[in-house]
């Protein structure tokens, strides 16, 4: 089945610096969606992103939609300690044959940020 | 708006025993769905109700049953619980299942012991 290849797997850093975390797969998908999980909580969608090429910001966030249409990154800029928690990246693939649409996450980036 | 709830938040069992794990929506979102996730495993999908009346199997459905007993509930059941099934599990929804936006309720966490 599709899967999808988040790194880094976690980040430490210091409050102002910028990240970038990416999530790439060898399947291609029609949607591509960033969600944050703050601890004990569950996940919150931060943006959406539908067409290929597309670039889409989010406040400090920003997320861009591969023109393959097989990756897609985040990027957070000037980090602030509320950013700390779990970032996942999920594909939405097209069903062949009429089938379901299916929704397959990463594995998440866990990000610290030091005050 | 509520969104998606969960109940209970936490919960510990022994191994063999039962319990089920109860979610709800208020968004009148056709699509529900239970996911667990582990430390370095991300959110793995045990089991999905495209629409009620209907539930089909996700990546990970053994050791578990899932009801989905009206348009707003959709409740997940582990018949004998096991060390393994220590997890949080999260429940969410969707309008449809072709819909992009997936809402998460707040997680329940439980302890095989």
């Amino acid at each position: 089945g599709q899967q999808l290849n988040q790194s880094p797997q976690s980040m430490f850093i210091q409050e102002g610096e910028d990240v970038s975390m990416n999530c790439t797969s060898s399947s291609i998908f029609n949607t591509w969606l960033w969600y944050k999980q703050d601890p004990g909580e569950g996940p919150v969608l931060l943006i959406a992103l539908y067409k290929a090429g597309e670039l889409t910001s989010n406040g400090r966030l920003t997320a861009q939609f591969g023109i393959t249409r097989k990756d897609s990154f985040l990027n957070i800029s000037a980090s602030i300690p509320s950013d700390v928690g779990i970032y996942f990246c999920a594909g939405l693939h097209k069903g062949s044959q009429g089938g379901s649409e299916k929704l397959v996450f990463g594995k998440g980036t866990k990000l610290t940020v030091n005050p | 708006n509520a969104g998606v709830t969960q109940t209970p938040k936490f919960q510990v069992l022994k191994t063999g025993q039962s319990m089920t794990l109860q979610c709800a929506q208020d968004m009148n979102h056709n699509s529900m769905y239970w996911y667990r996730q582990d430390p370095g495993m991300g959110l793995r999908l045990i089991y999905y109700s495209a629409s009620e009346g209907t539930t089909d199997k996700g990546e990970v459905p053994n050791g578990y049953n899932v009801s989905r007993l009206n348009k707003r509930e959709f409740s997940l059941r582990l018949e004998s619980a096991a060390p393994s099934q220590t997890s949080v599990y999260f429940c969410a929804s969707r309008l449809q299942d072709g819909a992009n936006v997936l809402t998460f309720g707040a997680g329940s966490r439980l302890t095989v012991l």
